[in-house]
């Protein structure tokens, strides 16, 4: 069956930095998810990309669909405090009706 | 606007007793509905997801069932819990097939003692 795989599973970073989590399908995809689910919370949607290539931007994030559509990445910029939190990514594959999660990449940001 | 309701927020129970957990949407119809469990610091495991009343998909054979006896109704029990079955409980949902989008309802954290 379709796997959908994260990494890094955890991150450290100082407030200021970068952050980068990748996600990776074992198949082709129609979409990709993102979803940020903060300490105690429950997952929110952030956004969908669809099209090969796709870059879009939220503030500080970014994010890419590959262009095979197999792979996604989201990047944040100079983090902050908010953005504490664990970011898991979705994707439904081509020929697939249910949405795959991947296991999170847990973030903290050091003051 | 559509929201997702769960309760209780907050449980504790012993080992062998039942449970009955509720999720009810509001402002749509005929939602697809999904029962996952998240495990402290894990990912997230669905357990059932509904197309419709009385239809339900188990993903994963365990202790708990789920019913849907009303549209927006979706309700996950068990007759005897396990020490295995705490974590976070959570309810989603998604409009029909034309999205692949989920909203998540607040969540129920379960321990069992």
């Amino acid at each position: 069956g379709q796997q959908v795989m994260q990494i890094p599973q955890y991150q450290h970073v100082q407030e200021g930095e970068d952050f980068t989590t990748y996600c990776n399908s074992s198949t082709t995809l129609s979409n990709i998810q993102w979803y940020k689910q903060r300490p105690g919370g429950h997952p929110v949607f952030l956004i969908q990309l669809v099209k090969s290539g796709e870059v879009k931007k939220q503030k500080r994030l970014t994010f890419q669909f590959g262009e095979a559509k197999k792979n996604s990445s989201l990047h944040i910029t100079a983090t902050q405090t908010t953005d504490v939190g664990t970011y898991f990514c979705a994707g439904r594959e081509t020929s697939g009706s249910r949405l795959t999660f991947g296991e999170g990449t847990q973030l903290t940001v050091n003051p | 606007s559509q929201t997702i309701h769960q309760w209780p927020a907050t449980l504790v129970q012993p080992v062998g007793s039942p449970l009955s957990l509720e999720c009810t949407v509001e402002g749509t119809s005929n939602p697809n509905l999904y029962w996952y469990r998240q495990a402290a610091g894990r990912g997230l495991q669905l357990l059932f997801y509904s197309i419709g009343i009385d239809q339900i998909s188990s993903e994963v054979p365990q202790n708990l069932s789920a019913s849907r006896p009303q549209d927006r109704q979706f309700i996950l029990s068990s007759k005897k819990l396990l020490l295995s079955d705490s974590g976070f409980y959570l309810c989603a949902w998604k409009s029909g097939r034309r999205t692949d989008t989920q909203y998540f309802g607040p969540g129920t954290r379960l321990t069992v003692l």
